[in-house]
């Protein structure tokens, strides 16, 4: 199984911060990385898929980047609503695993 | 709109057995692959299994194999995972999810239902 690494776990940031998480995988997954926001209590919602392709409705602050192993989620410029949980998934193979979550906190 | 709602969560005990369910709605569900998807009481997401269009393709984490049972209607648009043999670890919630190939992600996720399997 491919095993995905999120980095940090958590992360402390002030409204306007650009914030970025990043993801690695333990083999080549090309550009088979998604990215997804989980706010507490609600199911979590897909952001970015492909590396850097974003989801229709996702506000262009969020961005996407990388391949191969390596690959980054930046939001530019934090809003409140963007406090949440964040995942990378790889579909590069199955099983389809996911990140341990990266746990965006006001400062 | 597009929309995914499970049901059939709920308390069982060690050992016993639970039925959830998935309603799809807003698109031609016949056309996607469909997920299951859980995620234990403050843990992260661990996908469970997938089920073709059809149901001609299969496949489970290694987790659940030989216990859980994925299935799908299309007339009913309906998907559905079996679940036997039920353990502490099994307690989770569990979301169905749309399987997008043309841009390999699930898009599409259900609020997801409670399995709590405890004594």
């Amino acid at each position: 199984d491919i095993q995905m690494t999120q980095s940090p776990s958590s992360l402390s940031a002030s409204v306007g911060d650009r914030v970025t998480i990043t993801c690695r995988a333990s083999q080549s997954i090309s550009r088979y990385l998604n990215w997804y926001q989980q706010k507490p209590g609600r199911a979590p919602k897909l952001l970015i898929y492909t590396a850097s392709s974003l989801q229709s409705g996702v506000p262009s602050t969020f961005s996407g980047s990388g391949s191969g192993t390596d690959f980054t989620l930046t939001i530019s410029s934090l809003q409140p609503e963007d406090f949440a949980t964040y995942y990378c998934q790889q579909s590069y193979s199955t099983p389809q695993t996911f990140g341990q979550g990266t746990k965006l906190e006001i400062k | 709109q597009v929309q995914l709602v499970e049901s059939g969560g709920g308390l069982v005990k060690p050992g016993g057995s639970l039925r959830l369910s998935c309603a799809a709605s807003g698109f031609t569900f016949s056309d996607y692959y469909m997920s299951w998807i859980r995620q234990a009481p403050g843990k992260g997401l661990e996908w469970v299994s997938y089920i073709s269009n059809s149901g001609s393709a299969i496949y489970y984490a290694d987790s659940v194999k030989g216990r859980f049972t994925i299935s799908r209607d299309n007339a009913k648009n309906s998907l559905y995972l079996q679940m036997n043999s039920l353990r502490a670890e099994d307690t989770a919630m569990y979301y169905c999810a749309r399987t997008n190939l043309v841009i390999y992600a699930f898009d599409i996720w259900g609020q997801g239902t409670m399995v709590t399997v405890s004594s």
